[in-house]
């Protein structure tokens, strides 16, 4: 029941810069709810990396950063490091199926 | 140290039912809205339930509403997820997080693995 649409994956050399985005609609991002984004390594829970649009919880390093834009939101990784490499999700309220919602997801890699 | 512990998790037959349990520590669980997440193999995250503080309000996805049920006993910190009707897609991990606001989910369990299959 996803609605709001990640790209499959996105890679990376270490050190460099990469965007997330997250695309979602009028019901959702565009209806001024917030995002918050995770981090999930194989295997474990996903962890909250990202809330309220642009707030880093206390001990993620301000290597991730986020943003919102009309119907979008973005998670930027700057500084890419092997340990990054994880599946990423987007989350926001949609108020035509009134539940919270998850991004498809993002594989990133590190090359 | 916030520790959340699912339980109750295993292989069901479609059509069965299981009760899976969160236990919560280093957390007082009474202040939070709780919520259940889910994750098919292989396959995203999915919002399944979510709990008010005084279990006053409660909801489910589209597809656990009328066979999943989600409760809180804030006296024992622990929240609860009713699952009836089993089909084979509500094969998952399930975890237990809470709902910091709008969603947020700060603390997770460790999940629970739940199959159904004959």
């Amino acid at each position: 029941q996803s609605v709001l649409t990640q790209p499959p994956s996105v890679s990376g050399a270490p050190g460099q810069r990469v965007t997330i985005s997250c695309t979602g609609s009028s019901s959702s991002i565009g209806a001024g709810y917030v995002v918050h984004w995770y981090q999930q390594l194989p295997g474990i829970a996903p962890k909250l990396l990202i809330y309220a649009n642009t707030n880093r919880p206390s001990g993620v390093p301000d290597r991730f950063s986020g943003s919102k834009s009309g119907t979008s939101a973005s998670l930027a990784i700057t500084g890419l490091q092997a340990e990054d490499e994880a599946d990423y999700y987007c989350q926001s309220y949609d108020s035509s199926l009134s539940v919270y919602v998850f991004g498809t997801g993002t594989k990133v890699t590190v090359l | 140290e916030v520790q959340l512990v699912e339980s109750g998790g295993g292989l069901v037959q479609p059509g069965g039912s299981l009760r899976l349990s969160c236990a919560a520590s280093g957390f007082t669980l009474s202040t939070h809205w709780m919520a259940w997440v889910r994750q098919a193999p292989g396959k995203g995250l999915e919002w399944v339930a979510n709990i008010k503080q005084d279990g006053s309000e409660k909801t489910h996805v589209d597809s656990v509403r009328g066979r999943f049920t989600i409760s809180r006993d804030n006296p024992k910190n622990s929240v609860y997820l009713q699952m009836n009707s089993l089909r084979v897609e509500d094969t998952a991990v399930y975890y237990c997080a809470n709902d910091g606001g709008y969603g947020r989910a700060d603390y997770w369990g460790q999940g629970t693995l739940v199959t159904v299959s004959s």
